[in-house]
């Protein structure tokens, strides 16, 4: 059974620091990792997927990469802003047809 | 489009209660989830639709939970009788196509209080 985990479960940072958040899994067969980002109150808004087949994605100010064979991930936030402050949880698929399985996010608050 | 529409956005019950949570995905989406999510187990599938037919329900906890889809543009999760422990967030999500690389739409979700 896939597991995935992202440690801490919180993080607080001043404006502008470079950041990493990290998402572990415990099967390295995957399909692909999805970053979603989570605002109070609010549904999940994709950021980025990365296939199994692929090493990183880049939007803007934001990184992942991907390690299969040692079962991580983790999300670059450059130049970090206030409204950076949010929950952001990794998701694995195992297989095409599979079922999303989600870490329980971490939750970021930048100081202005 | 305006999105994932669900409702209501706060219930509050007493146990033994029905609840009836509503959700309305984006117009042309075939894939519709329901979502359930807490501060002990994160974000757990409960279950989802293709073209308005389930296709896996084994993440509903219970036969108190069902769930139906009527046409497209529709489904309920119900929950008869509801119990304190269901006490939760539920996320409605949907996307179109499989493949395993769609995009997934989620709604702003039901804060549901069971007392």
């Amino acid at each position: 059974k896939q597991e995935v985990t992202q440690i801490p479960a919180a993080l607080s940072v001043p404006e502008g620091e470079n950041l990493v958040l990290n998402c572990s899994f415990t099967d390295s067969a995957i399909y692909n990792l999805q970053w979603f980002r989570q605002d109070p109150g609010k549904g999940l808004t994709s950021l980025l997927l990365i296939q199994s087949s692929q090493r990183e994605q880049t939007s803007g100010r934001l990184n992942a990469s991907l390690d299969k064979s040692s079962g991580r991930s983790t999300l670059y936030i450059a130049a970090s802003q206030p409204g950076d402050s949010a929950t952001y949880l990794c998701a694995v698929r195992t297989g095409a047809n599979s079922k999303l399985t989600f870490g329980k996010g971490i939750t970021l608050s930048v100081r202005p | 489009d305006a999105g994932v529409i669900q409702s209501p956005r706060h219930e509050v019950t007493e146990m033994g209660q029905e609840v009836t949570l509503r959700c309305k995905p984006i117009s042309g989406h075939d894939y519709l989830f329901w979502y359930r999510q807490t501060m002990m187990r994160g974000l757990e599938l409960l279950i989802y639709f293709n073209n308005n037919v389930p296709i896996d329900d084994s993440g509903m906890p219970e036969d108190r939970f069902s769930a139906k889809m009527p046409n497209a543009s529709f489904s309920t999760l119900k929950i008869q009788p509801s119990e304190p422990r269901d006490s939760a967030v539920y996320f409605c999500a949907s996307s179109f196509g499989t493949g395993g690389s769609e995009k997934l739409f989620f709604g702003s979700g039901t804060q549901l209080s069971v007392l």
